[in-house]
Protein backbone atom coordinates (compact mmCIF):
# COMPACT_ATOMS: atom_id res chain seq x y z
CA UNK A 1 0.00 0.00 0.00
CA UNK A 2 1.09 3.46 -1.03
CA UNK A 3 2.00 5.91 1.72
CA UNK A 4 0.02 8.72 0.48
CA UNK A 5 -2.38 7.78 -2.22
CA UNK A 6 -4.37 10.63 -4.40
CA UNK A 7 -6.79 10.03 -7.15
CA UNK A 8 -4.45 11.53 -10.49
CA UNK A 9 -7.13 13.11 -12.10
CA UNK A 10 -7.43 15.32 -14.22
CA UNK A 11 -10.72 17.06 -13.11
CA UNK A 12 -11.91 18.82 -15.81
CA UNK A 13 -14.11 21.88 -14.26
CA UNK A 14 -15.59 25.13 -15.39
CA UNK A 15 -14.83 28.50 -13.80
CA UNK A 16 -16.80 28.73 -10.76
CA UNK A 17 -17.15 25.14 -9.80
CA UNK A 18 -16.29 23.67 -6.90
CA UNK A 19 -14.30 20.44 -6.40
CA UNK A 20 -12.79 18.53 -3.61
CA UNK A 21 -9.87 16.08 -3.85
CA UNK A 22 -9.13 13.00 -1.63
CA UNK A 23 -6.22 11.58 -0.19
CA UNK A 24 -5.62 8.59 2.12
CA UNK A 25 -2.06 8.18 4.32
CA UNK A 26 -0.84 4.63 5.38
CA UNK A 27 0.85 6.12 8.41
CA UNK A 28 -1.15 6.48 11.82
CA UNK A 29 1.67 7.73 13.73
CA UNK A 30 1.59 11.17 11.11
CA UNK A 31 1.65 13.99 12.66
CA UNK A 32 1.48 16.76 9.98
CA UNK A 33 -0.58 17.05 6.91
CA UNK A 34 -0.40 19.41 4.18
CA UNK A 35 -1.92 20.52 0.24
CA UNK A 36 0.90 21.82 -1.71
CA UNK A 37 0.71 22.78 -5.45
CA UNK A 38 2.80 22.32 -8.19
CA UNK A 39 2.50 24.06 -11.69
CA UNK A 40 3.41 21.99 -13.91
CA UNK A 41 7.56 22.15 -14.61
CA UNK A 42 7.55 24.19 -11.07
CA UNK A 43 8.84 23.05 -7.39
CA UNK A 44 5.73 22.94 -5.06
CA UNK A 45 4.48 25.90 -2.99
CA UNK A 46 2.35 25.16 0.11
CA UNK A 47 -1.15 25.73 0.03
CA UNK A 48 -1.90 25.07 3.35
CA UNK A 49 -1.81 23.36 6.69
CA UNK A 50 -4.39 20.98 7.20
CA UNK A 51 -5.60 20.85 11.31
CA UNK A 52 -8.01 18.35 12.53
CA UNK A 53 -10.22 20.99 13.44
CA UNK A 54 -10.66 22.10 9.72
CA UNK A 55 -9.50 25.24 8.56
CA UNK A 56 -10.31 27.30 5.59
CA UNK A 57 -8.21 30.20 3.49
CA UNK A 58 -10.34 32.25 1.25
CA UNK A 59 -12.02 29.59 -1.32
CA UNK A 60 -10.28 26.80 0.05
CA UNK A 61 -10.75 24.33 2.65
CA UNK A 62 -8.95 21.14 4.20
CA UNK A 63 -9.89 18.95 6.70
CA UNK A 64 -8.38 15.93 8.02
CA UNK A 65 -10.08 12.82 9.81
CA UNK A 66 -7.14 11.11 11.97
CA UNK A 67 -9.31 7.99 12.61
CA UNK A 68 -9.56 7.30 8.64
CA UNK A 69 -6.61 8.84 7.78
CA UNK A 70 -8.01 10.72 5.17
CA UNK A 71 -7.37 14.25 4.14
CA UNK A 72 -9.50 16.48 1.88
CA UNK A 73 -9.01 19.63 0.01
CA UNK A 74 -12.56 21.57 -1.26
CA UNK A 75 -11.64 24.70 -3.27
CA UNK A 76 -15.56 26.71 -4.46
CA UNK A 77 -15.72 29.00 -6.78
CA UNK A 78 -12.45 28.23 -8.92
CA UNK A 79 -10.52 30.34 -11.29
CA UNK A 80 -8.51 29.48 -14.22
CA UNK A 81 -5.42 30.35 -12.24
CA UNK A 82 -6.26 26.83 -9.66
CA UNK A 83 -5.36 25.35 -12.66
CA UNK A 84 -2.48 22.81 -11.08
CA UNK A 85 -1.53 19.31 -9.64
CA UNK A 86 -2.34 19.31 -5.96
CA UNK A 87 0.13 17.39 -3.97
CA UNK A 88 -1.27 15.74 -0.23
CA UNK A 89 1.49 15.16 2.10
CA UNK A 90 2.03 13.38 5.32
CA UNK A 91 5.03 14.30 7.59
CA UNK A 92 5.21 11.94 10.88
CA UNK A 93 8.05 14.20 12.69
CA UNK A 94 10.72 16.36 11.86
CA UNK A 95 11.10 17.63 8.60
CA UNK A 96 10.52 14.64 6.77
CA UNK A 97 7.61 14.97 4.24
CA UNK A 98 5.79 12.04 2.54
CA UNK A 99 4.40 13.37 -1.14
CA UNK A 100 1.27 11.84 -2.67
CA UNK A 101 1.62 12.04 -6.82
CA UNK A 102 -0.64 14.63 -7.15
CA UNK A 103 -4.51 15.13 -8.35
CA UNK A 104 -4.25 17.55 -11.07
CA UNK A 105 -7.37 20.03 -12.11
CA UNK A 106 -7.94 21.35 -15.22
CA UNK A 107 -10.09 25.01 -14.64
CA UNK A 108 -11.83 25.61 -18.20
CA UNK A 109 -13.38 29.06 -19.06
CA UNK B 1 8.83 33.53 3.10
CA UNK B 2 12.21 32.19 2.83
CA UNK B 3 14.16 31.85 -0.30
CA UNK B 4 15.85 28.85 -1.84
CA UNK B 5 17.36 29.33 -5.02
CA UNK B 6 18.90 26.28 -7.32
CA UNK B 7 21.70 26.50 -10.10
CA UNK B 8 21.35 25.39 -12.64
CA UNK B 9 17.64 25.48 -13.57
CA UNK B 10 18.28 23.29 -16.79
CA UNK B 11 21.10 20.71 -17.64
CA UNK B 12 21.91 18.35 -20.67
CA UNK B 13 24.57 16.68 -20.62
CA UNK B 14 26.25 13.74 -22.15
CA UNK B 15 26.16 10.35 -20.67
CA UNK B 16 28.97 9.36 -18.45
CA UNK B 17 29.56 13.07 -17.50
CA UNK B 18 29.52 14.35 -14.12
CA UNK B 19 27.14 17.03 -13.15
CA UNK B 20 26.52 19.05 -9.81
CA UNK B 21 23.44 21.12 -8.83
CA UNK B 22 23.52 23.89 -5.92
CA UNK B 23 20.97 24.78 -3.52
CA UNK B 24 21.45 27.97 -1.85
CA UNK B 25 18.94 29.58 0.98
CA UNK B 26 19.14 32.91 0.31
CA UNK B 27 18.08 34.90 3.39
CA UNK B 28 18.45 32.37 5.80
CA UNK B 29 20.87 29.97 7.26
CA UNK B 30 19.49 25.86 7.26
CA UNK B 31 21.53 23.43 8.76
CA UNK B 32 19.30 21.06 7.16
CA UNK B 33 18.42 20.74 3.43
CA UNK B 34 16.67 18.15 1.69
CA UNK B 35 17.28 16.44 -1.57
CA UNK B 36 14.40 15.34 -4.02
CA UNK B 37 13.90 13.69 -7.31
CA UNK B 38 11.06 14.16 -9.33
CA UNK B 39 10.03 11.19 -12.51
CA UNK B 40 6.96 12.44 -14.81
CA UNK B 41 3.59 11.88 -13.60
CA UNK B 42 5.20 10.32 -10.07
CA UNK B 43 5.30 12.19 -6.74
CA UNK B 44 8.55 13.55 -5.21
CA UNK B 45 10.77 11.25 -3.81
CA UNK B 46 13.32 12.47 -1.19
CA UNK B 47 16.84 11.12 -1.66
CA UNK B 48 18.50 12.07 0.73
CA UNK B 49 18.87 14.73 4.20
CA UNK B 50 21.93 17.32 3.85
CA UNK B 51 23.29 18.37 7.41
CA UNK B 52 25.85 21.08 7.56
CA UNK B 53 29.34 19.77 8.59
CA UNK B 54 28.37 15.94 8.69
CA UNK B 55 27.53 13.33 6.48
CA UNK B 56 24.34 13.31 4.03
CA UNK B 57 21.45 10.63 5.30
CA UNK B 58 20.59 8.57 2.32
CA UNK B 59 17.45 7.02 1.92
CA UNK B 60 16.84 3.56 0.92
CA UNK B 61 17.22 2.69 -2.72
CA UNK B 62 19.39 5.84 -3.24
CA UNK B 63 23.07 4.88 -4.39
CA UNK B 64 25.38 7.44 -1.72
CA UNK B 65 28.59 7.20 -4.12
CA UNK B 66 26.41 8.07 -7.40
CA UNK B 67 24.28 11.00 -5.51
CA UNK B 68 26.91 12.76 -3.97
CA UNK B 69 25.90 15.73 -1.35
CA UNK B 70 27.90 17.87 0.17
CA UNK B 71 26.79 20.46 2.62
CA UNK B 72 29.26 22.88 3.42
CA UNK B 73 27.87 25.90 4.75
CA UNK B 74 24.89 26.95 6.09
CA UNK B 75 23.64 28.25 3.11
CA UNK B 76 24.59 25.63 0.19
CA UNK B 77 23.79 22.13 -0.05
CA UNK B 78 25.38 20.32 -3.11
CA UNK B 79 24.36 17.34 -5.24
CA UNK B 80 26.64 15.87 -7.76
CA UNK B 81 24.91 13.57 -10.05
CA UNK B 82 28.10 10.97 -11.23
CA UNK B 83 28.77 9.45 -14.32
CA UNK B 84 25.21 10.20 -15.01
CA UNK B 85 22.89 8.01 -17.37
CA UNK B 86 19.39 8.50 -19.45
CA UNK B 87 17.74 7.05 -16.41
CA UNK B 88 19.01 9.85 -14.30
CA UNK B 89 17.30 12.56 -16.19
CA UNK B 90 14.56 13.98 -14.11
CA UNK B 91 13.55 17.40 -11.89
CA UNK B 92 15.72 17.42 -8.78
CA UNK B 93 14.10 19.80 -6.05
CA UNK B 94 16.19 21.09 -3.14
CA UNK B 95 14.26 22.20 0.04
CA UNK B 96 15.53 24.17 3.31
CA UNK B 97 14.22 24.04 6.57
CA UNK B 98 13.19 27.03 8.92
CA UNK B 99 9.89 26.18 10.29
CA UNK B 100 8.45 24.80 7.39
CA UNK B 101 10.19 23.74 4.28
CA UNK B 102 10.88 25.48 1.71
CA UNK B 103 11.68 24.50 -2.17
CA UNK B 104 13.87 25.69 -4.13
CA UNK B 105 12.84 26.17 -7.86
CA UNK B 106 14.09 23.04 -9.49
CA UNK B 107 16.95 21.98 -11.57
CA UNK B 108 15.72 19.92 -14.65
CA UNK B 109 18.29 17.33 -15.88
CA UNK B 110 18.56 15.48 -19.30
CA UNK B 111 21.44 12.92 -20.25
CA UNK B 112 21.79 12.25 -23.39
Amino acid sequence: RKEVEQDPGPFNVPEGATVAFNCTYSNSASQSFFWYRQDCRKEPKLLMSVYSSGNEDGRFTAQLNRASQYISLLIRDSKLSDSATYLCVVSSGYSTLTFGKGTMLLVSP
Amino acid sequence: GAVVSQHPSWVICKSGTSVKIECRSLDFQATTMFWYRQFPKQSLMLMATSNEGSKATYEQGVEKDKFLINHASLTLSTLTVTSAHPEDSSFYICSAWPNEQFFGPGTRLTVL
